[in-house]
């Protein structure tokens, strides 16, 4: 059974930075390519970052590039990600979800439960 | 960026009907659709992939459309676990975008 166990979500203060992870079990983690999604309080869904299985493709949504990294750990079967210079506006349920390519992006199978992040002061 | 334009954003509809929801692209995307449906707190579930494809587990009463631009969603008889909200994916190319969300609603 694919699980999707996502952690490291809590209440921040504007301008600093918070690190999610988000542990893969029941597929072999490095046959696919990952990706974070995200959902504002009562909002839609909102794709944050995508990345291949050896890492050689990354891809950010505009919101947050060059605030936010992508990381992954296939010896560990674990996705970050590190948020920096963090908003209001990122508040949010942030989903870990697999993809079914290994370098991405194609459709995505599995979903965790998401953690939740609130920036505020 | 590529847009997802769906339609509409709600809707009211009673067991039984026929539903359909469509989603706009705002560039070709060949068929590089999904569809996932989404309850109340809870997470999304994946339901269609490469735009007509079910997932494994998926009931066939849900059925997808379309490449290109245009995109259909239909669910044949709808009943009373189908109320959610259903959200289209183009996966095509980075950045990966949704739509707006439809809500199915009972009416």
């Amino acid at each position: 059974e694919v699980q999707l166990v996502e952690s490291g979500g809590g209440l921040v203060q504007p301008g600093r930075s918070l690190r999610l992870s988000c542990v893969a079990s029941g597929f072999t983690f490095d046959d696919y390519a990952m990706h974070w999604v995200r959902q504002a309080p009562g909002k839609g869904l909102e794709w944050v970052s995508g990345i291949s299985w050896n890492s050689g493709r990354i891809g950010y949504a505009d919101a947050v590039k060059g605030r936010f990294t992508i990381s992954r750990d296939n010896a560990k079967n674990s996705l970050d990600l590190q948020m920096n210079s963090l908003r209001p506006e990122d508040t949010a349920l942030y989903y870990c979800a697999k993809d079914t390519l290994l370098v991405g992006p194609g459709s995505i199978d599995y979903w965790g439960q998401g953690t939740l992040v609130t920036v505020s002061s | 960026d590529i847009q997802m334009t769906q339609s509409p954003s709600s809707l009211s509809a009673s067991v039984g009907d026929r539903v359909t929801i469509t989603c706009r692209a705002s560039q070709g995307i060949r068929n590089d659709l999904a569809w996932f449906q989404q309850k109340p707190g809870k997470a999304p579930k994946s339901l269609i992939y490469a735009a007509s494809s079910l997932q494994s587990g998926v009931p066939s009463k849900f059925s997808g459309s379309g490449s290109g631009t245009d995109f259909t969603l239909t669910i044949s008889s709808l009943q009373p676990e189908d109320f959610a909200t259903y959200y289209c994916q183009q996966y095509n190319s980075y950045p990966v975008t949704f739509g707006g969300g439809t809500k199915v609603e009972i009416k």
